[in-house]
């Protein structure tokens, strides 16, 4: 069991916004920036979110991400085919004093 | 341009050790830690611990204490994850990541290696 707690799966049709949760606990995203990355199949995790809703340089404005209390959410508007992904969050346990990672959510564009 | 490039995929019996390498490029590499994080086949993500270049200093997992050793080359821009004692729970791909931000509660892995497929198998 992931000590962030994602659903393992979602979907959408193409255009439609779609958002993904993100539970925790005040040890680590209570306190802590939450983290998203996007791993298409067969790829690395590519970062898409930091510091809670911040975008590197090349993510679509699409890509959102927001926080409040012990959850995070990551947002995705005008859904496309290439947006099928596993997603996933993290942040720092300040208890564990680890990285921790949600179990992932798997994004299926009907 | 940035560029994590990972060692080939291994197969290691029971009982082993298994060393992979990530060597960087395309940065200054003494200037950001270096995490490892694996992922077994269908699962999800799971962070192992990092080493700081500049200093060789090192943090783990709890999980992995005892079994896991980071280090780093300054010379070759190279880190290196070794894991012993395998175990069949250990077959997964194991990735490297550039961290960036500082501290470990404000940070991101803003560039990963391509992986690196290890098999422990009778």
């Amino acid at each position: 069991q992931s000590v962030l707690t994602q659903p393992p799966s979602a979907s959408g049709t193409p255009w439609q916004r779609l958002t993904i949760s993100c539970s925790g606990s005040s040890s680590n995203i209570g306190r802590n920036s939450v983290n998203w990355y996007q791993q298409l199949s067969g790829t690395a995790p590519k970062l898409l979110i930091y510091s809670d809703n911040q975008r590197p340089s090349g993510v679509p404005d699409r890509f959102s991400g927001s926080k409040s209390g012990t959850s995070a959410s990551l947002a995705i508007s005008g859904l496309q085919s290439e947006d099928e992904a596993d997603y996933y969050c993290a942040a720092w346990d300040d208890n564990m004093m680890a990285l921790v990672f949600g179990g992932g959510t798997k994004l299926t564009v009907l | 341009q940035v560029q994590l490039v990972q060692s080939g995929a291994e197969m290691r019996k029971p009982g082993a050790s298994v060393k992979v390498s990530c060597k960087a490029s395309g940065y200054t590499f003494t200037s950001y830690d270096i995490n490892w994080a694996r992922q077994a086949t269908g699962q999800g993500l799971e962070w192992m611990g990092w080493v700081t270049p500049n200093t060789g200093n090192t943090g783990y997992a709890q999980k992995f204490q005892g079994r896991v050793t980071m280090t780093r080359s300054t010379s070759t821009s190279t880190a290196y994850m070794e894991l012993s004692s395998l175990t069949s729970d250990d077959t997964a791909i194991y990735y490297c990541a550039r961290f960036e931000g500082g501290q470990q509660q404000l940070g991101r892995f803003d560039y990963w290696g391509q992986g690196t497929l290890v098999t422990v198998s009778s």
